[in-house]
């Protein structure tokens, strides 16, 4: 069975630049997540999918940050414009349901200088 | 918000030693979760915990969740070289409507070799 994947590896861009990540979950899998997980730390929840449904966007900040998912399959996450402090690794993940175990795909590593 | 505190932040093992990390909290958790995470690739689900003073086992690997539901801890029994690596816990509560919460991580524990 594939895992998630998750496109670009790695990003470098400058400040003020805007960039995209796309990820392609696990066949079947309901619910699909993006997390930012910064140098040091645990993954942060950004944004949760239910198909094509927002369940949770709470911790996103939507004045720079955009996401979608809109056939129910794909999402892509756009940072819109890029600030230092965006450098991380976006996390990418699927469950079957909301309820069942999340599978991580091996994340996007963002540079900002 | 709720925040979680792993530690140790970092220890060194030498192959055949137990090893042994804890997660608190100040919220109280439905679920608490560990997970090890390798360099370049997403964290992986380890242990999953639901009920409060539970302990399961996975191999070497064992994990209770705390009874006030406030902490949980992870044991490794006789480490491997291949136990190095990034170890998170991550608390979970039921979410509205009975559906499952966030998972909140803590800042992880780090796992080398002694030189």
């Amino acid at each position: 069975e594939a895992g998630v994947a998750q496109s670009p590896r790695y990003k470098i861009i400058e400040k003020r630049q805007s960039v995209a990540f796309w990820c392609n979950p696990i066949s079947g899998h309901a619910t699909l997540y993006w997390y930012q997980q910064i140098l040091g730390q645990g993954p942060k929840l950004l944004i949760q999918f239910q198909n094509n449904g927002v369940v949770d966007d709470s911790q996103l900040p939507k004045d720079r940050f955009s996401a979608e998912r809109l056939k129910g399959v794909d999402s892509t996450l756009k940072i819109q414009p890029a600030k230092l402090e965006d450098s991380a690794v976006y996390l990418c993940a699927s469950s079957l349901r909301r309820d069942t175990e999340a599978f991580f795909g091996q994340g996007t590593r963002l540079t900002v200088v | 918000g709720q925040q979680l505190n792993q530690s140790p932040q970092s220890m060194f093992i030498q192959e055949g030693e137990d090893v042994s990390m804890n997660c608190t909290s100040s919220s109280i958790f439905n679920t608490w979760l560990w997970y090890k995470q390798d360099p370049g690739e997403g964290p992986v689900l380890l242990i999953a915990l639901y009920k409060a003073g539970e302990l399961t086992s996975n191999g070497r690997l064992t994990a209770q969740f705390g009874i006030t539901r406030k902490d949980s801890f992870l044991n490794i029994s006789a480490s491997i070289p291949s136990d190095v690596g990034i170890y998170f816990c991550a608390g979970q509560l039921k979410g509205p409507g009975g559906s499952q919460g966030n998972l909140i991580f803590g800042k992880g524990t780090k796992l080398s070799v002694k030189p």
